[in-house]
């Protein structure tokens, strides 16, 4: 099976730093995606790791740890726009590549 | 928008009706995902195509069905439908980056509302 675990929801304030955290655990991991989806919006693709390390993309960084099963999404210079759901998601080699979501969390920005 | 167009936007039906959603993928891009979002669910993957062929299947009922035709747009067909069935359903379209990443391009959504 697979299980992808994050916390249901966070809250920030406006300017500052907040690190998401998302478990998994599968038989055939091949690469973990972040996703951004504002509420009643698709998802849109954030970032993708597949070796262990830190991508930077502007204010937003993944991190991930293949032995661990864990991965963070940091998003730095918080604006009030990144109220959204950051949905953690993993391709699973050994379920046809499967990309399997996890339930999101959901981070409130506080002025 | 993302190049991956789904319709109807909103649909609202009654219970045991039959609905079919429909979405054309970004030009270019030979698989098509099928989602489904509830309100306290996450995403909940239903089923992958490619070029045609069905790729790989999640939790879908068998009430729902799906094709991916020779142009490349896919249906996704639900019948028998109760009041769960309502929920947002996602279709997504990948291209390889990242040295083989499939990265999902989603569609804006097809809200069901089952009555």
């Amino acid at each position: 099976g697979q299980n992808i675990d994050q916390p249901t929801e966070m809250t920030a304030t406006e300017g500052a730093i907040v690190q998401i955290n998302c478990t998994y655990q599968t038989s055939g991991f091949n690469g973990l995606f972040w996703y951004q989806q504002h509420a009643g919006e698709a998802p849109t693709f954030l970032s993708y790791n597949v070796l262990d390390g830190l991508e930077e993309k502007g204010r937003f960084s993944s991190f991930l740890s293949r032995s661990k099963g864990y991965s963070y999404l940091l998003l730095k210079e918080l604006q009030m726009k990144d109220s959204a759901s950051y949905l953690c998601a993993v391709r699973d080699r050994s379920r046809d590549d499967k990309i399997i979501f996890g339930k999101g969390t959901r981070l409130h920005i506080l002025p | 928008d993302s190049g991956v167009t789904q319709t109807p936007k909103h649909l609202i039906t009654a219970t045991g009706q039959r609905v079919t959603l429909r979405c054309s993928p970004r030009s270019g891009d030979l698989s098509v995902y099928w989602y489904q979002q509830s309100l306290d669910q996450g995403l909940q993957f239903l089923i992958q195509y490619y070029n045609g062929e069905e790729r790989a299947k999640g939790n879908i009922l068998e009430r729902f069905s799906a094709q991916q035709f020779p142009d490349l747009h896919s249906e996704l067909n639900l019948s028998s439908l109760e009041l769960g069935d309502s929920a947002l359903y996602f279709c997504a379209s990948s291209v390889p980056r990242y040295s083989g990443a499939n990265v999902l391009t989603f569609g804006a959504g097809s809200r069901l509302t089952v009555l």
